[in-house]
């Protein structure tokens, strides 16, 4: 069974532009959520994402945004980058909502803001 | 203070022996308790989740909840080399929905 797929795995982008990150779920899953890795402050949560609609949204700047399509893979968007922004971005996959739900991550997608 | 506070460590534990790691957290009313083991450069990855008071056992690995306290262990017995990673917390409290995680401990076990 295929695990969570993030892309791309690395990203070199400049202050000021914008990048979308992508996850594919495992097969059958369909929560699908975002986090934000640094050094500094951690795993942060950014939003996930059920059905095709966001349920719960983590304390970012508008800048960042997501969605979720049909077959449940996620996007998530990060406009007018800042060097702030450079950190390890997470998706975790879920078969569904609720307490008692595990949670599996993706290898992640390294972004770098120059 | 933090929602969910582990010590960053590093924990140095010779191999063979049992490497304990804790974490403490803030909202009374958090429902699950999960494990995550990151190694440098990859993502974390589930090893143990646990929902009720007590004990559970999976292998090499213990959880233990303590609800009244608001207090949750991870228990790794006969210590290897490549437990040698970092050790996230993470907790979903009763109306989240989310993983909220500690800051990691890292564990280092010594040949």
């Amino acid at each position: 069974k295929a695990g969570v797929t993030q892309t791309p795995r690395y990203l070199i982008k400049t202050r000021g532009q914008q990048v979308t990150l992508s996850c594919s779920p495992i097969s059958g899953h369909r929560s699908v959520s975002w986090y934000q890795q640094t050094p500094g402050q951690g795993l942060q949560f950014l939003f996930e994402y059920f059905s095709e609609t966001q349920r719960n949204k983590g304390n970012f700047p508008g800048r960042f945004s997501g969605r979720q399509f049909s077959n449940s893979r996620s996007e998530m968007n990060v406009s007018t980058l800042e060097l702030g922004d450079s950190a390890l971005y997470l998706c975790a996959s879920s078969f569904t909502r609720g307490l008692n739900t595990e949670a599996f991550f993706g290898q992640g997608t390294r972004l770098t803001v120059v | 203070q933090k929602e969910v506070e582990q010590n960053s460590g590093p924990l140095s534990v010779p191999e063979g022996a049992i490497a304990s790691l804790n974490c403490t957290y803030s909202d009374r009313g958090s429902q699950s308790f999960f494990w995550y083991r990151q190694y440098s450069g990859k993502s974390p990855e589930l090893i143990m989740f646990i929902y009720s008071n007590g004990d559970k056992e999976d292998g090499r690995f213990t959880a233990q909840l303590n609800k009244a306290s608001q207090y949750v262990s991870l228990l790794i017995r006969d210590s290897q080399p490549s437990d040698s990673a970092t050790y996230l917390c993470a907790v979903v409290g009763r109306g989240a929905q989310k993983l909220v995680f500690g800051q990691g401990t890292r564990l280092t076990i010594n040949p």
